[in-house]
């Protein structure tokens, strides 16, 4: 059965550095996500990416933040100045029509001392 | 703002047991509701989806009911088995756009005992 994969597993980071997460989508999806759950908590929604440009972002997603489809893969997430509250579970979704369920990767453990 | 709650934060059954996972929701304008089991370690896994239009949806061993009148969704998990232990949330479709913008309840861990 055909998944969306994320690298790395774990990314440890030290605060004010730059990171990209990585994400490869289902091959046939058009609509890309972001999510992120802070531990313990709830999974919130960052934004959504559809026909090379963001459809929506949440108030998370601020001017640190930036997503990315470099080729016809690749789906990144990219923090620029991190900050210790960024400190999360980041997960990558897609989905085949806007409306039909996103498929979820296993995340990556975002870690910044 | 509105958002989407659960009212049990954890749920024990033995195995072979019916298990029963609420939800409620309250932005009224949703259209769309899935359900997610996630486990340790792991990203959310998709179990079923409903649109506003039904009130129940099958699945092999699951079905989701919902009432609109009263914004509730829950998830009904037949002969829970030991696999079955996990947090499952349910998120509601709450894109203003048309996109499937997902607002995720907390989550309600169930715990199967064999």
């Amino acid at each position: 059965e055909p998944e969306v994969t994320q690298t790395p597993s774990h990314q440890v980071t030290q605060m004010g550095q730059e990171v990209i997460l990585r994400c490869v989508p289902i091959s046939n999806h058009l609509y890309f996500y972001w999510y992120r759950q802070i531990l313990g908590q709830k999974v919130e929604f960052l934004v959504s990416f559809y026909n090379n440009e963001i459809s929506e972002k949440s108030e998370i997603f601020d001017d640190q933040f930036s997503v990315e489809r470099p080729d016809g893969s690749n789906f990144t997430l990219k923090i620029r100045s991190t900050k210790l509250e960024d400190s999360a579970m980041y997960f990558c979704a897609s989905s085949n029509e806007g409306s039909q369920p996103q498929h979820f990767g296993d995340g990556t453990r975002l870690s910044i001392l | 703002g509105e958002s989407v709650g659960l009212h049990l934060p954890t749920l024990s059954v033995q195995e072979g047991d019916n298990s029963i996972i609420n939800c409620a929701y309250s932005n009224s304008a949703s259209d769309y509701f899935i359900w997610y089991k996630q486990e340790s370690g792991k990203g959310p896994q998709f179990i079923i989806d409903i649109r506003s239009n039904m009130d129940k949806r099958q699945g092999q061993r699951v079905t989701v009911l919902l009432n609109k009148t009263v914004k509730h969704l829950s998830l009904q998990i037949a002969a829970t088995q030991p696999g079955d232990s996990a947090v499952y949330f349910c998120a509601e479709n709450s894109g203003n756009s048309g996109y499937s913008t997902l607002t995720f309840g907390k989550g309600t861990m169930l715990l199967v005992s064999p």
